[in-house]
């Protein structure tokens, strides 16, 4: 079973709908959560920190739930723009200033005009 | 603009060879791991280091190999190149102080071809 895994997608939807994305982790002692988004042929980039009491950006929506060790984004109001693959992210809380990032597959999505 | 650039940008290698694959990050960050993204998957923790140590590994073999240096620029060195691992290797860094938690700001990575 991997790490970090999520729906795989592609999902293809039309401008103005709303998407959501969920990703399941395995490691109980995971301490932070993150939403990373990368454009085709280009580097991640952060998106949105997860957190337990769920937390909104704009259109953006990340929820937490520790006890099922389920994380979801949800998308409203999709744009053209939002077109990438979404990577979910995981830390495994090393000690000290130490960090391991572990990716889920990334799910794709594509905005329809 | 992260401010970590990695070069090369491409690069084709036959099986057996080395390879050196060098980041630069930005001032202040005293942090920088290394990633391997191969096609359709997510990127893989290969290791990190911190202040010239590495202070973290993922599971891959000691044919990768590390260095930082004291501008806490970056290298990537891989020996004895399988055929497998032809991928996109990202280099990412995150400030100084901000803890575990710190966002990661990635290159725009290095791809390597292994024929």
């Amino acid at each position: 079973r991997k790490e970090v895994e999520q729906d795989p997608g592609p999902f293809n939807v039309p401008e103005g709908a709303t998407v959501a994305f969920n990703c399941t982790y395995s490691n109980s002692a995971s301490q932070s959560f993150f939403w990373y988004r990368q454009d085709c042929r280009k580097e991640p980039k952060l998106l949105m920190s997860v957190y337990s009491s769920g937390n909104e950006d704009g259109r953006f929506t990340a929820q937490l739930n520790r006890a099922s060790q389920y994380i979801s984004l949800l998308i409203r109001d999709s744009k053209l723009s939002d077109s990438a693959t979404y990577l979910c992210v995981v830390n495994k809380g090393l000690s000290g200033s130490a960090r391991q990032l572990t990716f889920g597959s990334g799910t794709q999505l594509t905005v329809l005009p | 603009e992260t401010g970590v650039t990695q070069s090369p940008t491409h690069l084709i290698k036959t099986r057996g060879q080395q390879v050196t694959l060098r980041c630069s990050s930005q001032s202040g960050h005293n942090t920088v791991s290394w990633y391997q993204q191969a096609l359709g998957q997510g990127p893989q923790f290969i290791f990190q280091y911190y202040r010239e140590e590495e202070n973290g590994r993922g599971n891959f073999p000691p044919r990768f190999s590390g260095l930082q240096f004291p501008n806490y620029s970056s290298e990537l060195n891989v020996n004895a190149l399988e055929l497998d691992d032809s991928a996109l290797y990202l280099c990412a860094s995150r400030p100084s102080g901000t803890g575990a938690d710190g966002e990661l700001f990635f290159g725009e990575g290095s791809r390597l071809t292994v024929l």
